[in-house]
């Protein structure tokens, strides 16, 4: 079957425009991840949907971040007012439960702001 | 909170060989599990094999087996007859284990060791 999908798969912004990231869950999956990985940082877990949950938020590095799930399926990762520190690679994983489910990896969006 | 501490940026091995890769870890939690990840230069993360904390026998898969040691809070990986295709960065990770109504399931990694495979 398909894996976790993003797009684009590359992304060029100027500094201060808003960009949205997408991702495509593996269908049945209810879990859902955003990570970050930088240069400097390294790999920085974002944020966590659990079927239609709230997300827990606690790992997004500024209010400039937001994302959105529908319908317990698709997610929207959105950077206002981009910065060039937040260039980077923005991962998507799902898993299908919780604890010890394996998380699946999508090919990642490579984001640039210049 | 929990680190993972990766100590080599970079190995390099001959092809047919084996190579380990170190982590430790530290957390306070006695139930968690680890993961080796690779990532090829397509970015895809690739889950090489994963150990529950619970478990005393090592995991193993394949060429690819781990040396699990819990007290020391160490978990290193073993490629053995390495090959071509093994050539990537590795991420060890950790991911705490969830129970109902707890909090953030993300995994916490390492900043990675590149292995090279000479020919």
């Amino acid at each position: 079957g398909a894996g976790v999908s993003q797009s684009p798969s590359n992304k060029v912004t100027e500094k201060g425009k808003d960009v949205e990231l997408r991702c495509d869950p593996i269908s049945g999956h209810t879990a859902l991840y955003w990570y970050r990985q930088s240069l400097g940082q390294g790999l920085e877990f974002l944020i966590y949907f659990q079927g239609n949950s709230a997300p827990d938020k606690s790992g997004l590095p500024s209010d400039r971040f937001s994302a959105e799930r529908t319908g317990g399926s698709v997610s929207t990762l959105t950077i206002q007012r981009t910065q060039q520190e937040d260039s980077a690679v923005y991962l998507c994983a799902s898993s299908l439960k919780t604890g010890g489910g394996e998380q699946y990896f999508g090919p990642g969006t490579r984001l640039t702001v210049t | 909170a929990q680190t993972v501490t990766q100590s080599q940026p970079e190995m390099s091995v001959q092809e047919a060989e084996t190579v380990t890769l170190s982590c430790t870890y530290d957390t306070s939690e006695s139930d968690y599990y680890l993961f080796w990840y690779k990532q090829p230069p397509s970015r895809q993360m690739i889950l090489v094999i994963r150990q529950e904390a619970y478990k005393q026998q090592n995991a193993t898969e394949n060429r690819f087996s781990v040396n699990f040691q819990k007290a020391a809070k160490s978990f290193s990986l073993k490629i053995s007859d390495s090959q071509l295709g093994d050539a990537a960065m590795y991420f060890c990770a950790y991911r705490r284990v969830m129970y109902s109504g707890g909090g953030a399931d993300g995994l916490t990694f390492g900043k990675g060791t590149h292995l090279i495979i000479q020919p």
